[in-house]
């Protein structure tokens, strides 16, 4: 059974960079897509972007400044970096693996990320 | 981008009962339709995919249909651990959209 799980500090000063790990279990990362999403509170849910096993990335042009993606696939991870946060990226981030043909299959359970000074 | 409006935003209803949400894409996105379910505190559940197919290892009261613009999530009979919130999200091209989603709430 594949698992997801997020990693990261859970509070970030404004203008800093927003730093997150995704560990995946269960299975490899050298296959399908692997991607962020975020829910603000109280909001609906934001596609951050995604990546494949070879550092192909493809990102939300609403957020594509300031979004980096990486993926080490000798620990199974895949990160995502934020920069210059302000206090709407605070939100419930995300790590999801996505399948072409059948959606947003995996997902972790999410971790809570506030921007405050 | 694909927008994608879901109706209604919430709903009550009873354990027992059938219900119906809805999504509109702007544009046509053939099948390329997955609904969720999301539970405070717990990982978001793949519920349908590909507008109709049912993801292994949901209850069978989940079902799915449509295409192009018009798509419809039921639940044949409402169970207690069925209230959450649910949404739609467009695969057919990326930026990646979801509806705005739908509360589910015992009446």
């Amino acid at each position: 059974q594949v698992q997801l799980q997020e990693s990261g500090p859970g509070l970030v000063k404004p203008s800093e960079t927003l730093s997150l790990t995704c560990t995946v279990s269960g299975g490899s990362i050298r296959s399908y897509f692997w991607g962020w999403i975020r829910q603000p509170p109280g909001k609906g849910l934001e596609w951050i972007g995604h990546i494949n096993y070879s550092g192909s990335t493809t990102y939300n042009p609403s957020l594509k400044t300031g979004v980096t993606m990486s993926v080490d696939t000798s620990k199974n991870q895949f990160s995502l970096k934020v920069n210059s946060v302000t206090a709407a990226d605070t939100a419930v981030y995300y790590c999801v693996r996505r399948d072409i043909n059948s959606g947003l299959d995996y997902w972790g359970p999410g971790i809570l990320v506030t921007v405050s000074s | 981008d694909i927008q994608m409006t879901q109706s209604p935003s919430s709903l009550s209803a009873s354990v027992g009962d059938r219900v119906t949400i809805t999504c509109r894409a702007s544009q046509n996105i053939r099948t390329y339709l997955n609904w969720y379910q999301l539970k405070p505190g717990k990982a978001p559940n793949l519920l349908i995919y590909a507008a109709s197919s049912l993801q292994s290892g949901v209850p069978s009261r989940f079902s799915g249909s449509g295409s192009g613009t018009d798509f419809t999530l039921t639940i044949s009979s409402l169970q207690p651990e069925d209230f959450a919130t649910y949404y739609c999200q467009q695969g057919y091209t990326t930026p990646l959209t979801f509806g705005g989603g739908t509360k589910v709430e015992i009446k």
